[in-house]
């Protein structure tokens, strides 16, 4: 079946250090990739998508490139917030909304 | 503009009852979704439909059920609550199959 592995956190960087999350995918077919941010309390909201091999989603500074090839999603940012601070889901979803999740990577910013 | 909306925000059972946890949505969106979310473990597909009278199971379905009778509502009904059944669960719903989920802020359920 589907599968998404990313970095264990948590992770602390200090205010504008360069963010790098990795996320890599084992799926069947052409899935739509997606990270999503949850914020202490609230559910998770879209942060970025890709639809299809090479494409990169990009929203708030933050930034991934689908890599069909290394069946990888990496999320980056060059210089984080403190505002930032939340914890991030790699997803696919491989059709009919049968998504799955990566456990999610918690970011500390630190002023 | 409400989107996702999920009743109750907390809610604390003893092991056997039974509950229902409600989810709406007026964004009149198709797909609708059941998750679960534990500590490490990411969020895991309880139930899932792709429109009203449609639904089927996910990765973890056993201990609960669904229906979807409108378009808007889409409730999760613990049959015999166990203690294992204690998460945050959410709703969320999409306008078609491969879209972004839009998604409720989740009821705390402690079971006891």
């Amino acid at each position: 079946g589907d599968s998404v592995t990313q970095m264990e956190g948590p992770v602390t960087l200090s205010e504008e250090a360069f963010l790098t999350i990795n996320c890599t995918y084992t799926a069947t077919g052409y899935p739509s990739l997606f990270w999503y941010v949850q914020y202490p309390g609230e559910g998770l909201q879209l942060l970025l998508k890709a639809t299809k091999a090479d494409d990169k989603g990009s929203n708030k500074g933050f930034e991934a490139t689908y890599r069909k090839e290394t069946t990888s999603f990496h999320l980056e940012k060059g210089s984080v917030q403190v505002s930032d601070s939340a914890v991030y889901f790699c997803a696919l979803n491989g059709g009919y909304q049968k998504v799955t999740f990566g456990t999610g990577t918690k970011l500390q910013v630190i002023p | 503009n409400a989107g996702v909306t999920q009743t109750p925000k907390f809610q604390v059972l003893k092991t056997g009852q039974s509950m229902t946890l409600q989810c709406a949505q007026d964004m009149n969106h198709e797909y609708m979704s059941w998750y679960r979310q534990d500590p490490g473990m990411g969020l895991r597909l309880i139930h899932y439909s792709v429109g009203a009278g449609i639904t089927d199971q996910g990765e973890v379905p056993n201990g609960y059920n669904v229906s979807r009778s409108t378009t808007e509502d889409f409730p999760l009904r613990l049959l015999s609550a166990a203690p294992s059944q204690t998460s945050v669960y959410f709703c969320a719903s999409s306008p078609s199959e491969y879209q972004p989920q839009h998604f409720g802020d989740g009821t705390r359920l402690s079971i006891l």
